[in-house]
């Protein structure tokens, strides 16, 4: 069974600073890739998500996230994050041409104004 | 602007009483998700349908959870009877095929006391 792991369980950061968040997943086969936002207390939106192509994935209020094969990894940035992106970000995965998505943990970000 | 619509939003219960829950996925989509979300474990699978059918419950503990899609328009969830530990928010997806993305609903805030 695949697992997703993302490294911090909350950042804290200011206004204005660049933002990465770690996610790896373990799956020896071709997977789905997808990053989802919540908001405090929303449900979840996605962000952006990756199926093929280009590797670096543009999503939706600047976030952008790039897939690396050989690292398992995709990790999602921003480059100036606002106080508007708190909320708990979720990396997820399921394997091509299944359904059942495997979410992380969640990393918790807060941005200071 | 299409949404998976749940109720009720929040459930407060005692333990033992039955619990249902509902979720109308976006017209049009085959796949239907439930999760449950708490602190500890974060984001669960717990049961999933394609065309009305159930596919995966492994995630729901049997005893006390069913899952059912009585119709295209309409998926519920139900805990016979309730406990403590059941207390969690509950999200309901839906998706237009196998592995795309999933489109979350509002979420049912479970607490049983």
């Amino acid at each position: 069974a695949q697992s997703v792991s993302q490294h911090n369980h909350h950042v804290i950061l200011s206004e204005a600073a660049s933002l990465e968040l770690g996610c790896n997943y373990s799956y020896g086969g071709t997977v789905n890739l997808f990053w989802y936002v919540q908001y405090p207390g929303q449900h979840l939106q996605l962000l952006l998500k990756y199926f093929s192509g280009d590797p670096l994935v543009k999503g939706i209020k600047g976030f952008e996230a790039e897939f690396i094969k050989s690292k398992f990894s995709f990790n999602l940035r921003k480059p100036s994050v606002q106080w508007s992106d708190t909320a708990e970000y979720f990396c997820a995965v399921n394997p091509r041409g299944y359904s059942t998505l495997t979410f992380g943990k969640g990393t918790m970000l807060l941005v200071s104004p | 602007d299409a949404r998976v619509t749940q109720t009720p939003r929040h459930k407060v219960t005692e333990m033992g009483q039955e619990v249902t829950m509902r979720c109308q996925p976006i017209l049009g989509h085959n796949t239907v998700f439930w999760y449950r979300q708490t602190m500890m474990q974060g984001l669960e699978l717990l049961a999933y349908f394609r065309n009305r059918a159930p596919l995966d419950d492994s995630g729901m503990p049997k005893d006390r959870f069913s899952a059912e899609m009585p119709d295209a328009t309409l998926a519920t969830l139900k805990i016979q009877p309730s406990e403590p530990r059941d207390s969690a928010v509950y999200f309901c997806a839906s998706g237009r095929q196998a592995d795309d993305e999933q489109f979350f609903g509002p979420g049912t805030r479970l607490t049983v006391l």
